[in-house]
């Protein structure tokens, strides 16, 4: 397998136009994730989802943000309109689905770093 | 509030040398504490993940303790080499939830 895997692997866009992020998960996770990391505030959690339904998009930061799951091997993150600070790397996880060890590894994708001018 | 600390911000070390990281956490109920990797321009890689029960786990060079009653973890790098210059991040699950809280990461740079 190819691990997660996310495009573009770089975005620079100007202030006010929609970016749109994708991700495939890895074959037979039942979890995705999106999150953003900067160096201000680290890595977190934005939205999850669970069989390509949201779970919990209480991270989404603003009504800009939006999160779709059409299928089990590809998720979008949309930002309209983006703004310069919603530069930051995002990045893609994937999941399967809690055990009995609760071990829940997540396995992440090498991130898009997106830039807004 | 569940909260994950990691010291130091940042540490120089000579190739060859072992370095220990710390992380002291204040999640509840706790469920598991990972240690992960993440190499400049990539994504996290896990190194280890250990539950309540587990004192210490390895892989490879890099040995992770937990002390589940101090809510504190270690995470010891043996015989450093110029490829373990990193981020490492401590990241804490709270009771089985898929939510984790992460630390803000120790950047470890290895030098010739």
């Amino acid at each position: 397998d190819a691990g997660v895997i996310q495009s573009p692997r770089h975005e620079v866009t100007e202030m006010g136009q929609e970016v749109t992020l994708r991700c495939k998960p890895i074959s037979g996770h039942d979890y995705l994730f999106w999150y953003r990391q900067t160096m201000m505030r680290g890595l977190e959690l934005l939205i999850y989802f669970n069989n390509n339904v949201p779970i919990d998009d209480s991270g989404m930061p603003e009504d800009r943000f939006s999160a779709k799951m059409p299928n089990a091997s590809f998720s979008t993150l949309k930002i309209q309109p983006s703004e310069p600070r919603d530069s930051a790397v995002y990045f893609c996880a994937s999941s399967f689905p809690l055990a009995g060890g609760l071990r829940n590894e997540q396995f992440f994708g090498p991130g898009t770093r997106l830039t807004v001018l | 509030k569940n909260q994950v600390e990691q010291s130091p911000q940042s540490l120089i070390i000579l190739e060859g040398k072992n370095c220990t990281l710390q992380c002291n956490y204040t999640v509840s109920p706790f469920s598991n504490l990972r240690w992960y990797k993440q190499d400049t321009g990539r994504g996290p890689v896990s190194l280890t993940i250990m539950t309540f029960s587990e004192n210490t786990k390895s892989n490879g060079r890099y040995t992770a303790t937990l002390d589940a009653d101090t809510k504190q973890s270690s995470l010891h790098i043996t015989a450093s080499q110029l490829s373990d210059s990193a981020s490492y991040i401590c990241v804490v699950s709270a009771s089985s939830s898929y939510k984790l809280i992460f630390g803000s990461g120790t950047r470890l740079l290895v030098r010739p």
